[in-house]
């Protein structure tokens, strides 16, 4: 069963870090390429970030450009999203989803992870 | 960045309605095109992929169609459990950007 497990959220200041994971199974995690996504309260889905199988390509959304950066570990069969200089709009759950193939769509998604960025 | 718009922004329809959505890129996406379905407090899940594919386990009520910048959905006969919001997604160049999303309400 593929399963996709995000943890790391919580409450952060502004101009803090925190640094999200993703622990995925029931595939064979270095064949995809994975992404991550949020969705602000009450608001509609933002892609954040992707990565390709081996890391060498990353993609960010220009609001978090030099702010976030997507990772992996494919020995441990992870993701990563290291978020610094967070700001009150960074705040959303933060969903990892596994991406189908080149310019494929997410087609597995984890449960979410709430990151709440307040003073 | 490609910008995807959604309409209409929410409807309200009866069990049995035929429903459609649709979503126009700011530029040609070619087929690049996915539409997901979120339920109150749950992960999207994927629908349509590549404009008019159905995701394995989808009901054959659910279909796509489009090409270029236009695309739509179509519930042929709209079911109580397709209450929730539609997003619409493009996956042709990053930032890999949603629409802005349909509310789908049962009367």
């Amino acid at each position: 069963e593929v399963q996709l497990v995000e943890s790391g959220g919580g409450l952060v200041q502004p101009g803090g870090s925190l640094r999200l994971s993703c622990a995925a199974s029931g595939f064979i995690f270095s064949n995809y390429w994975m992404s991550w996504v949020r969705q602000a309260p009450g608001k509609g889905l933002e892609w954040v970030a992707n990565i390709k199988q081996d890391g060498s390509e990353k993609n960010y959304v220009d609001s978090v450009k030099g702010r976030f950066t997507i990772s992996r570990d494919n020995a441990k069969n992870s993701l990563y999203l290291q978020m610094n200089s967070l700001r009150a709009e960074d705040t959303a759950v933060y969903f990892c989803a596994r991406v189908g193939g080149v310019r494929g769509p997410c087609n597995f998604w984890g449960q979410g992870n709430l990151v709440t960025v307040s003073s | 960045d490609i910008q995807m718009t959604q309409s209409p922004s929410s409807l309200s329809a009866s069990v049995g309605d035929r429903v459609t959505i649709t979503c126009r890129a700011s530029q040609n996406i070619a087929g690049y095109l996915n539409w997901y379905q979120q339920k109150p407090e749950k992960a999207p899940k994927l629908l349509i992929y590549a404009a008019s594919s159905l995701q394995s386990a989808v009901p054959s009520r659910f279909s796509g169609s489009g090409s270029g910048t236009d695309f739509t959905l179509t519930i042929s006969s709209l079911q109580p459990e397709d209450f929730g919001t539609y997003y619409c997604q493009q996956s042709y160049s990053p930032p890999l950007t949603f629409g802005g999303g349909t509310k789908v309400e049962i009367k």
